[in-house]
This record gives C-alpha cells, sequence and structure tokens, in this order.
C-alpha cells in the first residue's frame, strides 16, 4: 500500500458523535488527500493538503475538517457525524512522478 | 453531463479473452490519465498512468489516450481469474489537484 496506513480500518459510531480519521505516510511526500467512495458516486475528494498547515477544500467538504501538522500525518474529522457520512474513506499520497497511491481504507457505519 | 463517463458494466469474458476497457470524459484541459484497479474491499491500486496522448504498454496491459475524442481505453490481454476486479479511470489537469474518478468497470473473468 506504498507506505500508506489508515486507522481505524472499521469504526461504528452513532449521530452526532465526533469522529476522527487518521492517515499515516512513511513516503515523506508533500500532497496527501481524502477521498470518500459510495456506491454511484465513485471516489469524491473532501480535502486535501499540499504541505504542513496548507489545505484545502474538495467536491465534497462538507461536513469535514482536516489538519495536518507534521507531513507524515493527515487527519480527517467529523465534527458531528451524519448518517449521510457512512462511506469508505481513502487516503491517498502523491508522488513525485504525478501519481497518487491510496492507503486501504476506513469503512465508517454512522447509525 | 458528467466529466467522466464510464460504462459499469458488469462485464464477463472467459479467461484468456482480450478486455477492453472504457472512459469519455468533457473537459479538454485533463493531460493527467490513469486507471487502477480495485479488489473488493481493498483501495484502488495504480496500473497504468499516461500523460497526454499515447500508448502505453505494460505487460498484459495497454493504455491508450486520444485526447481529440476525449477517450480513454484499457485494454487487458489473456485475461487471468485474477484480474476480476472493478477498474477505475481516474484524471486530472494539473499535478497536484484532486483526480476525478469515473464510477468503475466491474470485470469478472471466468476459467
Amino acid at each position: 500500500d506504498a507506505g500508506i496506513t489508515q486507522s481505524p480500518r472499521h469504526k461504528v459510531t452513532e449521530t452526532g458523535t465526533p469522529v476522527t480519521l487518521r492517515c499515516h505516510q512513511t513516503e515523506n511526500h508533500r500532497y496527501m488527500y481524502w477521498y470518500r467512495q459510495d456506491p454511484g458516486h465513485g471516489l469524491r475528494l473532501i480535502h486535501y493538503s499540499y504541505g504542513v498547515k496548507d489545505t484545502d477544500k474538495g467536491e465534497v467538504s462538507d461536513g469535514y475538517s482536516v489538519s495536518r501538522s507534521k507531513t507524515e500525518d493527515f487527519l480527517l474529522t467529523l465534527e458531528s457525524a451524519t448518517s449521510s457520512q457512512t462511506s469508505v474513506y481513502f487516503c491517498a499520497i502523491r508522488d513525485n512522478q504525478e501519481t497518487q497511491y491510496f492507503g486501504p481504507g476506513t469503512r465508517l457505519l454512522v447509525l | 453531463q458528467k466529466e467522466v463517463e464510464q460504462d459499469p458494466g458488469p462485464l464477463s469474458v472467459p479467461e484468456g479473452a482480450i478486455v477492453s476497457l472504457n472512459c469519455t470524459y468533457s473537459n479538454s484541459a485533463f493531460q493527467y490519465f490513469m486507471w487502477y484497479r480495485q479488489y473488493s474491499r481493498k483501495g484502488p491500486e495504480l496500473l497504468m498512468y499516461t500523460y497526454s496522448s499515447g500508448n502505453k504498454e505494460d505487460g498484459r496491459f495497454t493504455a491508450q489516450v486520444d485526447k481529440s475524442s476525449k477517450y480513454i481505453s484499457l485494454f487487458i490481454r489473456d485475461s487471468q481469474p485474477s484480474d476480476s476486479a472493478t477498474y477505475l479511470c481516474a484524471m486530472s489537469n494539473q499535478a497536484g489537484t484532486a483526480l476525478i474518478f469515473g464510477k468503475g468497470t466491474t470485470l469478472s473473468v471466468s476459467s
């Protein structure tokens, strides 16, 4: 998985609770991304980071925030989880060849 | 019109067949084109990367980009049961920005 780990791998939570997903890379790459994957929608970008403390919104950023205090870690937070945020979340990194590599994913179920 | 269109299939072929997977797109600014393979409950795995137009071959896989027609293809020769997966096309117009994904084509190769 190109030196990318995600934690937790599975999570069940209740509506209204905060949730933080972690992405960790060992490649020292500058760019990191959070996507969600849903049936009928494919993969869609939530947020991305182009350096420590440098982040920007993607296509489906509402209800999500991110932080990057170290090169190796990119955190995705759902401040108050909703059922519509039930999804599979993938982290990705971009290498020097402009290609993106994905982590194993986190399956989140919001009840 | 969606930016990237991909027939979801499913596509079923016998072992040894040649498989053709395709995507069309509407944004003429796209320059970076990728194909990912995703096994069930796994993260997308990069198969092929092409910058701008042309062909690229890697073993049994050939990627083609026709920018004049806004059409990209992935050919799999001598298909194997292990090729059974969902294939995602992805593209972007600028290095470091979000990838825009097709919804994926599910391929099943029977032995």
